[in-house]
């Protein structure tokens, strides 16, 4: 089975320390979206791109979060400087073409202390 | 922004019940997705159903977007069907164009018992 693999898989972190998180999409998916999930706040999105172009990332706190596509197989979500309330598990999703063969990664789950 | 209610929030059964989850969705959606989170955290997705029926064996969806919403339909359930559901949705563009910027509901968590 095609699958969405992200890596690592979890990360704990001291405060102000730089994370960087991948995801490769499945292959041909031409958007790949980025999610986070908190016990508070639910599943939200935090950014997508469509052939490797940024469509929206309102969703994202612009001052320590940067999210970039390098090239088809590769997105990264990076956050610098890290902060305790960034412990949440980070989802990247890819879809064939938006709204179809949506698929999700393991998720990577963030702990910062 | 798009607002998604999911109901009941919590769902105990025991194997073999039926159930039935609701999505209400608060504007007209383009794009409507049921997803299952397991218990190890992995989402999967059920159906893309931002109108009709579909069936996928114990599993049927229906959403009735003039009304705006969506029944998520378990049969004879069994323990793996355990964990959360989530209701998903793209609010609808003047092009109608989806674009996946999905707007989760806060799911319903579901327990089977042997």
């Amino acid at each position: 089975d095609a699958r969405v693999t992200q890596t690592p898989r979890h990360k704990v972190t001291e405060m102000g320390q730089e994370v960087t998180m991948r995801c490769q999409p499945i292959l041909g998916h031409n958007t790949v979206f980025w999610y986070r999930q908190t016990m508070m706040q639910g599943l939200e999105l935090l950014a997508y791109f469509r052939n490797r172009a940024p469509l929206d990332d309102s969703g994202m706190p612009k001052d320590r979060f940067s999210a970039e596509m390098p090239d088809a197989t590769l997105a990264t979500l990076k956050i610098q400087p890290s902060e305790p309330r960034d412990s949440a598990v980070y989802f990247c999703a890819s879809a064939l073409t938006a709204p179809y063969g949506y698929t999700f990664g393991s998720g990577t789950r963030l702990t910062v202390v | 922004g798009i607002q998604v209610e999911q109901s009941p929030p919590d769902l105990i059964l025991q194997e073999g019940a039926n159930s039935t989850l609701r999505c209400n969705f608060s504007d007209s959606v383009n794009n409507l997705q049921w997803f299952h989170q397991n218990p190890w955290g992995q989402l999967i997705n059920l159906f893309y159903i931002p109108s009709g029926t579909k069936q996928n064996g114990r599993l049927s969806a229906t959403t009735v977007a003039t009304e705006r919403y969506s029944l998520l339909y378990i049969s004879s359930s069994q323990t793996t069907d355990s964990g959360v559901y989530f209701c998903a949705v793209e609010g609808a563009s003047a092009g109608g164009t989806s674009y996946g910027k999905l707007t989760f509901g806060q799911g319903t968590i579901l327990t089977v018992h042997p």
